[in-house]
């Protein structure tokens, strides 16, 4: 596609259910990023991927939270048993042949 | 690992007047930065970037920015500010590769008529 597209756009879940967010990057881009942004605040990494590399994973939070990337494709962010803490917004992003990112519009994470 | 430093957290000015926002960066080799704009209910757009060569780079919108390798910084600047330049700025550190790229906490700017 012509940008990085991310699903769904909205997400309203109640505390303790289980989440998963999904990324398109753009085709052939072969890193992946994840950031989480939280109300005034800026962007936090959580993972990335590079090609067939393992991921990096330093940014994850906690261990409720789990990535996968599938076919060096599309990405899957999961929270398990979400907490209200973890509402934001969640960035995916994919890495240009010029170094920049681009990102997509982000998914909106609201825990009730 | 590297960090970046957006001093102001929020900045006012009026429209027509010039505009400077600071970034300072912590990096061990040669830094890539980046400076992002996020506005209201939209995606981060890429405003530029300096990977090498000349230290003072333009931007989409009408914004610059200079690199100061003496000062850690990387300031984007912008001689007069339009109502539609309001919105959160990001200043961004990353290597070659940007396997580990960070984001500063963002400066968000208002535009006073």
């Amino acid at each position: 596609g012509a940008g990085v597209s991310q699903s769904p756009s909205n997400k309203v879940t109640e505390k303790g259910k289980d989440v998963e967010l999904r990324c398109d990057p753009i085709s052939g881009h072969t890193a992946l990023y994840w950031y989480r942004q939280s109300l005034g605040q800026g962007l936090e990494f959580l993972i990335y991927f590079q090609g067939n590399s393992a991921p990096d994973k330093s940014g994850l939070p906690s261990d409720r939270f789990s990535a996968e990337r599938t076919g060096g494709s599309v990405s899957t962010l999961t929270i398990q048993r979400t907490q209200q803490e973890d509402s934001a917004v969640y960035l995916c992003a994919s890495r240009t042949i010029s170094g920049s990112f681009l990102f997509g519009p982000g998914t909106r994470l609201t825990v009730l | 690992a590297q960090s970046v430093t957006q001093p102001d957290i929020h900045i006012t000015v009026s429209e027509g007047a010039s505009l400077e926002l600071r970034c300072n960066y912590s990096y061990g080799a040669t830094p890539y930065l980046f400076w992002y704009v996020q506005s209201p209910g939209q995606g981060l757009q890429l405003l530029l970037k300096y990977f090498s060569g000349d230290t003072l780079v333009q931007g989409i919108k009408g914004f610059e920015a200079e690199f100061k390798r003496s000062q850690s910084s990387f300031n984007l600047r912008k001689p007069s500010v339009h109502w539609s330049d309001a919105a959160e700025y990001f200043c961004a550190v990353g290597s070659y590769n940007n396997n580990d790229m960070r984001f500063g906490a963002g400066t968000r700017l208002t535009v006073k008529p």
